[in-house]
């Protein structure tokens, strides 16, 4: 079964261009959630949507950063304009929608995002 | 969120059980334990979870205290695979996966 599919791998830019990163999520899961990974500051939630609706975006660091997820198959992050402090590893993953806590989230392999 | 605490870190020798420990002295009644893992340059895998009953998968079991106060995730038979970053987190209803530093897990030869 394929799993969560995130692109590109790797994405090295230079500061002040737009970077869009791009998530496919397992089907049938409705729940989709964006992390990101420093080592200061370890694994962080960014944003989550259910069934493509954003419900918390309160992880979002700035308006720099904005998240769509247009169909239950594809999502975005976008980060416009781009800062070096944006270097991260950002992770997607999908669950089933749950309210119980209960529901396992899978992870795709993530981006590495540098910004010269 | 209730919040957990683990070790920084444990050795375990290749082929023989890892029980790592995980406190939870505030949890509720309704917060399931989840175990995560990440293996180096991966994003974090699901491991298993729990909510008052011990659990078994293919990959591991969950050992959960009566009072549930604290839980131990178990490898039966470590191998060097199995070396990673082990996050236990607490997760209740309508609430985040909210990751801490976790245990990193060294398997020796």
């Amino acid at each position: 079964d394929a799993g969560v599919i995130q692109s590109p791998r790797h994405e090295v830019t230079e500061m002040g261009q737009e970077v869009t990163l791009r998530c496919k999520p397992i089907s049938g899961h409705n729940s989709l959630f964006w992390y990101r990974q420093t080592m200061m500051r370890g694994l962080e939630l960014l944003i989550y949507f259910n069934n493509n609706v954003p419900i918390d975006d309160s992880g979002m660091p700035e308006d720099r950063f904005s998240a769509k997820m247009p169909n239950a198959s594809f999502s975005t992050l976008k980060i416009q304009p781009s800062e070096p402090r944006d270097s991260a590893v950002y992770f997607c993953a999908s669950s089933f929608a749950e309210s119980r806590g209960n529901q396992p989230q899978h992870f795709g392999d993530g981006t590495r995002l540098s910004i010269l | 969120d209730a919040k957990t605490t683990q070790p920084n870190s444990m050795e375990s020798n290749e082929e023989e059980p890892v029980h790592l420990p995980c406190n939870h002295s505030t949890i509720s009644g309704t917060d399931y334990i989840h175990w995560y893992r990440q293996l180096p340059s991966q994003g974090p895998e699901y491991v298993i979870h729990g909510l008052t009953s011990n659990v078994n998968n293919r990959m591991a079991s969950l050992a959960i205290a009566e009072d549930r106060k604290s839980s131990t995730l178990i490898l039966h038979r470590a191998t060097l695979r199995d070396a990673a970053v082990y996050y236990c987190i607490l997760r209740g209803a309508n609430s985040k996966l909210t990751f801490g530093k976790g245990i990193t897990l060294s398997v020796r030869p």
